[in-house]
């Protein structure tokens, strides 16, 4: 196992609404990356935190929200759900930022927005 | 375009059998390069990198062609346990990180 964790690990929610996902980095890295990986695609960047800020951020709109805290431990936040947004939610750690890190994923959440 | 494309397959093959895939990239200034392994409802997992001199790990083996901007991976003598879907990953010279949508190999007995 990577050491990283993830809750919940499934979640149902409506349209509309908010949502919350929680990610604990391996002991020892400063550095938390979020995907969205929906059915029978990659996953896709949305965000990394570096030592609390926000180091990069992919083409996701702003409704997609994230924090780290001083622990290294991170959440995500999407605001009014659309359907589109149900796919597995993966949180990655590593050591520093992306260039030639190794990232280690947690087993992911599962969102599915009715 | 985009930014990473690989063959979705998938690959059927018996064991003992050796399969290639390929992974291309749009950016000529991508300069790092990955292989994760992910299984069906799992977590991708990192394989190995992928270095410029091409690099091997047991039965499975890496190349980099920058002049045709593809990565491959190989398995040779293929185990039932290497049936999963191969992400590749692909960084560019800013930092951003792609993923391919992944090539899925199935080993039949």
């Amino acid at each position: 196992e990577t050491g990283v964790t993830q809750s919940p690990t499934h979640l149902i929610k409506t349209r509309g609404q908010q949502v919350t996902l929680r990610c604990s980095s391996q002991s020892g890295h400063n550095t938390v990356s979020w995907y969205q990986q929906a059915l029978g695609q990659g996953p896709q960047f949305i965000f990394q935190y570096y030592r609390e800020e926000e180091n990069g951020r992919g083409n996701f709109p702003p409704r997609f929200s994230g924090l780290q805290f001083p622990n290294y431990s991170s959440e995500l936040n999407v605001n009014a759900l659309e359907l589109d947004d149900s796919a597995l939610y993966l949180c990655a750690s590593s050591l520093g930022t992306i260039e030639g890190e190794t990232q280690y994923f947690g087993p992911g959440t599962r969102l599915l927005v009715l | 375009r985009k930014e990473v494309e690989q063959d979705p397959g998938p690959f059927n093959v018996p064991e003992g059998a050796t399969v290639a895939f390929n992974c291309t990239y749009s950016n000529s200034a991508s300069q790092s390069f990955f292989w994760y392994r992910q299984d069906c409802r799992k977590e991708p997992k990192l394989l190995m990198s992928v270095y410029s001199s091409g690099n091997e790990d047991g039965r499975f083996t890496a190349q980099l062609n920058r002049a045709s901007q593809y990565i491959s991976l190989l398995i040779r003598d293929s185990k039932l346990s290497d049936s999963a879907t191969y992400l590749c990953v692909v960084i560019s010279n800013d930092y951003k990180l792609s993923f391919g949508a992944g090539t899925t190999v199935t080993v039949r007995a």
